[in-house]
């Protein structure tokens, strides 16, 4: 079956610590998207890219970083610069193109020790 | 930053009535819009999207555009308990860009 892949479900992370999500689609499409989400509010861009080897910030980009060395895939470190990390992260992807639609992961919830 | 902005709600509507969502946004140049649904803890799910001014049905759900006002709505015609979630409307602005709103809390009641 075709969609994206999120992993861990469930991460926690320690004062200083750089943790990796990861994020792998199947579906053959050139946009990935790095969103968070925080409890009772809407989705937040945090990094997007259109291409592989590219990509660029979004509105939230402090603390995080990404690389996008394979088409299927787009992992997000959050690094011990940001420093409220809790939150519910949702990779999506999407066709390039005008009209083309957004697709989610399951989602990572990430939580601070 | 573009804004997209929707009522939070919570929006209470007993079952087998009409519920009626809605949606501004600020680029008059956004040629995308989408309606998602969301239960808590789970990831957004696509359920309707426009392109075009006027309405378009997909069974209970009817998503209707006005680009002139910037105002996207969702209604939902018989509203079941299960549709009880949160829906967030979403605009493509530029090629590759999307933004949300914070979302609308839908309680049906039986």
């Amino acid at each position: 079956d075709g969609g994206i892949t999120q992993s861990p479900k469930y991460l926690f992370r320690k004062e200083g610590q750089n943790v990796t999500l990861s994020c792998e689609q199947n579906l053959n499409h050139d946009a990935m998207y790095w969103y968070r989400q925080d409890p009772g509010q809407g989705l937040r861009l945090i990094y997007y890219s259109q291409i592989v080897n590219d990509f660029q910030k979004g509105d939230i980009a402090e603390g995080y970083s990404v690389s996008r060395e394979k088409k299927e895939s787009f992992p997000l470190t959050v690094t011990s610069a940001q420093k409220n990390p809790t939150a519910f992260y949702l990779c999506a992807s999407s066709i390039n193109g005008v009209g083309e639609k957004l697709f989610f992961g399951s989602g990572t919830q990430l939580s601070v020790l | 930053q573009k804004e997209v902005e929707q009522n939070s709600g919570p929006l209470s509507v007993p079952e087998g009535a009409i519920a009626s969502l809605n949606c501004t946004y600020s680029d008059r140049g956004s040629q995308s819009f989408f309606w998602y649904r969301q239960y808590s803890g789970k990831s957004p799910e696509l359920i309707m999207f426009i392109y075009s001014n006027g309405d378009k049905e997909d069974g209970r759900f009817t998503a209707q555009l006005n680009k002139a006002s910037q105002y996207v709505s969702l209604l939902i015609r018989d509203s079941q308990p299960s549709d009880s979630a949160t829906y967030l409307c979403a605009v493509r602005f530029g090629f590759n860009k999307f933004y949300f709103g914070s979302g609308t809390k839908l309680n049906v009641k039986p």
